[in-house]
């Protein structure tokens, strides 16, 4: 049971480029989510999927997309990297009962 | 005013310290109450969980939360220097707008010195 993975651990991207963010539970958690961790900012929602097919915006999610076909899966895509989202990425996931979340160890993204 | 409050610290106490960590809410919604341990480049990991109003106790660490203050925290006892690490404390509605996601403070760095 891995519980939640994420891929990639670090990325380095220039600004303008495209980068998926790949988010993975092996729990059939209904619920799952983006956050992003800046220094003094805490931990802040992006995106959040109540089921497959299903997407709604959280906090901060300008430049940002998802999207969720399977109950599985929740990638984050940036569209076009800025230096304002160079940050430490965490996906969570949760059952839709229970509302203890549960994160992946993270992707460290810096963008030049 | 933030929706959730707390005291980044750093904290540094000597080991066998009792150690306190407190977050402030304005929202009334708020019924999910949890404390996330994260240690240094990890993700957090889920600490302690109460519902509503309460104390909940488990091995060296106790939760209470009080509703009518709008505050809860977090007490570890016979601290330990694997305790050192930042401890977020997040809460979810049960009702409104964003029912269902969690709200973080930013977090305490707490140090516990042999």
């Amino acid at each position: 049971n891995a519980g939640v993975t994420q891929t990639p651990k670090f990325q380095v991207l220039k600004t303008g480029q495209s980068m998926t963010l790949q988010c993975a539970q092996d729990m059939n958690h209904e619920y799952m989510s983006w956050y992003r961790q800046d220094p003094g900012m805490g931990l802040r929602l992006i995106h959040y999927s109540v089921g497959a097919g299903i997407t709604d915006q959280g906090e901060v999610p300008n430049g940002y997309n998802v999207s969720r076909s399977t109950t599985e899966d929740f990638p984050l895509r940036l569209l076009s990297a800025a230096p304002s989202q160079t940050s430490v990425y965490f996906c969570a996931s949760r059952s839709y009962v229970f509302y203890e979340q549960y994160f992946g160890p993270g992707t460290r993204l810096t963008v030049t | 005013q933030k929706e959730v409050e707390q005291d980044p610290g750093p904290l540094s106490v000597p080991e066998g310290a009792i150690v306190s960590l407190n977050c402030t809410y304005s929202n009334s919604a708020f019924q999910y109450f949890m404390w996330y341990r994260q240690y240094s480049r990890k993700g957090p990991e889920l600490l302690m969980y109460t519902y509503s109003s309460g104390n909940k106790e488990d091995g060296r660490f106790t939760a209470q939360v009080d509703k009518s203050s709008k505050y809860i925290s977090l007490f570890i006892r016979d601290s330990q220097p694997s305790d050192s690490a930042t401890y977020l404390c997040a809460m979810s509605a049960i009702y409104g707008g964003s029912q269902g996601n969690l709200i973080f403070g930013k977090g305490t760095k707490l140090s516990v010195k042999p």
